[in-house]
């Protein structure tokens, strides 16, 4: 699976929208990008996933750069519970055994 | 409610007393993974199931047993725990490779401290 790349951290104010980057200048093209979350010692929790086009769900909206190097995730009003680690993650859906292979993440903090 | 639970949430034991965390899931999901979470080093998977009697190393096995009887359940064994097994354990599920839709569902989480 790709290699991902993100700030080890980011500062959002409560209210704005958080814009959360991510780099996988090697994926190929049956690769997904994926994003969790983890909310302090928590379970990762599942955020979006996409493959070309951009996505946007109840929780937050992910665009892709149509060369599928970088994408970013959004949250679009942030809220003090929206601080985690955010995981970008790259794999094939056809991986043996669906591993997620997380990184060191972003570590969003939101503030009032 | 769609949901994964893991018992104990919090255990300290003491080395070569064996343990049992369980982990269980209402989604009739095929797919069960154990991962557990150190820092620094992030997530690793220690074994996950493919089904009912299918099970298979993930990247950090040593020490550790599974089975897997029943579709729902997806016990952790440490037939003898040492303090390097001392971390934060994860029990995930997700359907089985259906499409790009298989996301994993994790629990709660059971940190462990071998003495």
């Amino acid at each position: 699976d790709a290699k991902t790349t993100q700030p080890p951290s980011m500062d959002c104010a409560e209210g704005r929208a958080a814009n959360l980057p991510c780099n996988h200048s090697t994926i190929s093209g049956n690769e997904y990008v994926y994003w969790y979350r983890q909310i302090h010692s928590q379970g990762p929790q599942y955020i979006i996933h996409g493959l070309k086009n951009n996505e946007t769900n109840e929780m937050a909206s992910l665009i892709i750069t149509e060369d599928r190097k970088s994408s970013t995730l959004i949250l679009p009003h942030a809220t003090l519970r929206d601080t985690a680690v955010y995981y970008c993650i790259v794999r094939k859906v056809e991986t043996s055994g669906s591993r997620l292979t997380f990184g060191e993440g972003t570590q969003l903090t939101v503030n009032p | 409610e769609a949901q994964v639970t893991q018992n104990p949430r919090y255990l300290i034991t003491v080395t070569g007393k064996k343990l049992t965390v369980t982990c269980s899931q209402n989604m009739n999901h095929e797919y069960m993974s154990w991962y557990r979470q150190d820092p620094g080093l992030g997530l690793r998977q220690i074994y996950y199931s493919m089904n009912v009697e299918v099970t298979d190393k993930g990247d950090v096995p040593e020490g550790y047993k599974v089975s897997r009887k029943e579709k729902r359940n997806f016990p952790l064994i440490l037939e003898s725990p040492s303090p390097n097994q001392t971390s934060l354990y994860f029990c995930a599920s997700s359907r089985r490779l259906a499409g790009s839709t298989d996301t994993q569902y994790f629990g709660p989480g059971t940190r462990l401290t071998v003495l």
